[in-house]
């Protein structure tokens, strides 16, 4: 089992540039999460997803969609990117969304 | 009063020490309680979920305060690669997801 795996490991963007960072679980988890970790500030959640079919916002969504792929995916993207989303994204799974969370490696972002 | 609260330390103790953090959350409501532990620059991990009664896992004690709304972490027998920072997680108020505290470094020396 890969657990939970995120691509890009890095990545370096221009502003206005687009991504999307890709998450990936083989637990068949029914939740998935999205979070970014800027220093002195802890996890803050963007975007989480329930279950399939559902997403909704968190503490800091805004600059960000995604989409449930499907039950094992779910993608981040950025459509313009600007320096204050310079930061550390980790991707997660659960269970249920009350259930302990298990995170892939980050994707370390930098916009410049 | 913030949602999830963890003295930041550092705590800096030498190997074979016992070392206890608390961390304090705001809703009464929450149900779901956990320990992380996150080393520099990777991913956080799940030490250790948090019940009512109180769980070990060997050198590890996590106890659960409802009623003062806290829960704590106790270490002992300190190892050097127990150094980390040890987040505190609690679920929201809504049940819906969990909310991080900023975590408490913890550094072991020889």
């Amino acid at each position: 089992n890969a657990g939970v795996t995120q691509t890009p490991k890095f990545q370096v963007l221009k502003t206005g540039q687009s991504m999307t960072l890709q998450c990936a679980q083989d637990m068949n988890h029914n939740s998935m999460y999205w979070y970014r970790q800027d220093p002195g500030m802890g996890l803050r959640l963007i975007y989480y997803s329930a279950s399939e079919g559902t997403t909704d916002k968190g503490e800091v969504p805004n600059g960000y969609n995604v989409s449930r792929l499907n039950k094992r995916e779910f993608s981040l993207r950025l459509e313009s990117a600007a320096p204050s989303q310079t930061s550390v994204y980790f991707c997660a799974s659960s269970e249920g969304y009350r259930d302990e969370q298990y995170f892939g490696p980050g994707t370390r972002l930098t916009v410049t | 009063r913030k949602e999830v609260e963890q003295d930041p330390g550092p705590f800096n103790v030498p190997e074979g020490a016992t070392v206890a953090f608390n961390c304090t959350y705001s809703n009464s409501a929450s149900q779901s309680f956990f320990w992380y532990r996150q080393d520099c620059r990777k991913e956080p991990k799940l030490l250790m979920s948090v019940y009512s009664s109180g769980n070990e896992d060997g050198r590890f004690t996590a106890q659960l305060n409802r009623a003062s709304q806290y829960i704590s972490l106790l270490i002992r027998d300190s190892k050097l690669s127990d150094s980390a920072t040890y987040l505190c997680v609690v679920s929201n108020q809504a049940g819906t997801a969990l909310i991080f505290g900023k975590g408490t470094t913890l550094s072991v020396s020889s």
